[in-house]
């Protein structure tokens, strides 16, 4: 089936500018995933969503980054004023449950770049 | 201290060799542990889970020990195909986060050559 998708694949703005990023997990997926993965590093959590709610936000750098997930499915993580450090690429996933040993499934990830 | 690190690399090997990639991790409460591969510009993929008890999957093993709070992944035989970075995680629940979050380590890039 469909995996987990992301767009766009690329994104180039200039700093101060509002950015939204979207994810589209895998259908019946209940548990989605915000990461962030910079150069050389491994990915670092942002935030996860179980259903509409966010679960844990704890990942977030500031209040510049904010993301919903309305119906239960589809993602938006939303970035204002964006910042040159904010070049990254940002990666989604999800998983079946919440449960730790659930498998995450990534997304090919969205690549922003901030002027 | 970081919470999960990994040997830096990269690991340069030629085909059919074998090769060991190291993992510490700073939080003794952890509970999941896994192998994500990660190749150029794409995005992780889960290459397997660690147990306690080690577990094999072909080529590849995978080892953990909790009282070192040490992991470890081996793959025998190396194909060129495995060339790709190896990222060791762990789930963030007792890192202060949910049991939703994983933690990434840095990543060893790995290059099989002919």
């Amino acid at each position: 089936g469909a995996g987990v998708s992301q767009t766009p694949s690329n994104k180039v703005t200039e700093k101060g500018k509002y950015v939204e990023l979207r994810c589209d997990p895998i259908s019946g997926h209940t548990a989605l995933y915000w990461y962030r993965q910079s150069l050389g590093q491994g990915p670092e959590f942002l935030i996860y969503f179980q259903g509409t709610g966010a679960a844990d936000d704890s990942g977030l750098p500031n209040d510049r980054f904010f993301a919903v997930r309305p119906e239960g499915s589809v993602s938006t993580l939303k970035i204002q004023r964006t910042e040159r450090g904010d070049s990254a690429v940002y990666l989604c996933a999800s998983s079946s449950t919440v449960a730790s040993t659930d498998t995450q499934y990534f997304g090919p990830g969205t690549r922003l770049t901030v002027l | 201290r970081k919470e999960v690190e990994q040997d830096p690399g990269p690991f340069n090997v030629p085909e059919g060799a074998t090769v060991a990639f190291n993992c510490t991790y700073s939080n003794s409460a952890s509970q999941s542990f896994f192998w994500y591969r990660q190749d150029c510009r794409k995005e992780p993929k889960l290459l397997m889970s660690v147990y306690s008890s080690g577990n094999e999957d072909g080529r590849f093993t995978a080892q953990l020990n909790r009282a070192s709070q040490y992991i470890s992944l081996l793959i025998r035989d190396s194909k060129l195909s495995d060339s790709a970075t190896y990222l060791c995680v762990v789930n963030g629940r007792n890192y202060g986060g949910s049991q939703g979050n994983l933690i990434f380590g840095k990543g060893t890039k790995l290059s099989v050559k002919p």
